[in-house]
């Protein structure tokens, strides 16, 4: 079956550091790979888009890889800040729709 | 304001009561979704919609129905809500299944 895995416990760092999210997936095929970032009770929010074709993608603090020999997305948050703090979720398409990681929570530590 | 709007945003109510909850968006988008959000589950997609009179089941789909009658609303229908119902609930809207998605503000709806 089809899966896509977060983990489940919440990341703590310090501000200033990176944080490091993974995004594992099986049985998909995609043609690109989509970040969000959620905040309790808030709808998504999109950040990035990568495609299979790019190795990085990078947004202001924000950097992406997708490699699609080991079915993994890394997703960097560099020189964290208080404000970085949410619920960050990794979302593939297949078969029309687009699909969700449970997410993974960061909390930055001032 | 580019925007998905969601109604009501909290809703409580019985057992077996019809409910639709409206969802609208300003985008010009082809593509909607919903889905249903609880703890430890994740997003959970209950249908989506390709274009206007085109919609198709997401992985919940059972005790929901939708409707695409125009391309800018994409209501949510519970014709007999039970409590297993009890969610957060967003509609999401994209130029395609392939672009980001723009979601709503949710409807947190508990049925009693």
């Amino acid at each position: 079956s089809q899966k896509i895995e977060q983990n489940s416990e919440a990341l703590n760092i310090q501000e200033g550091k990176t944080a490091t999210l993974t995004c594992n997936y099986t049985n998909y095929s995609p043609a690109y790979l989509q970040w969000y970032r959620q905040d309790p009770g808030r709808g998504p929010v999109f950040l990035l888009l990568i495609r299979e074709n790019e190795k990085e993608k990078r947004k202001e603090r924000l950097k992406v890889t997708f490699d699609t020999t080991l079915k993994q997305s890394l997703f960097h948050i560099t020189a964290s800040q208080p404000a970085d703090s949410a619920t960050y979720l990794c979302a593939l398409e297949g078969n029309n729709r687009l699909a969700f990681g449970k997410g993974n929570q960061v909390v930055v530590i001032p | 304001e580019a925007q998905v709007t969601q109604n009501p945003r909290y809703l409580i109510t019985v057992t077996g009561k019809k409910l639709t909850v409206t969802c609208s968006q300003n985008m010009n988008h082809e593509y909607m979704s919903w889905y249903r959000q609880d703890p430890g589950l994740g997003l959970r997609q209950i249908y989506y919609s390709m274009n206007v009179e085109v919609t198709d089941k997401g992985d919940v789909p059972e005790g929901y129905k939708v409707s695409r009658k125009e391309k800018r609303n994409f209501p949510l229908i519970l014709e007999s809500p039970s409590p297993n119902q009890t969610s957060l609930y967003f509609c999401a809207s994209s130029f395609g299944v392939h672009s980001p998605l723009h979601f709503g503000n949710g409807t947190r709806l508990t049925v009693t």
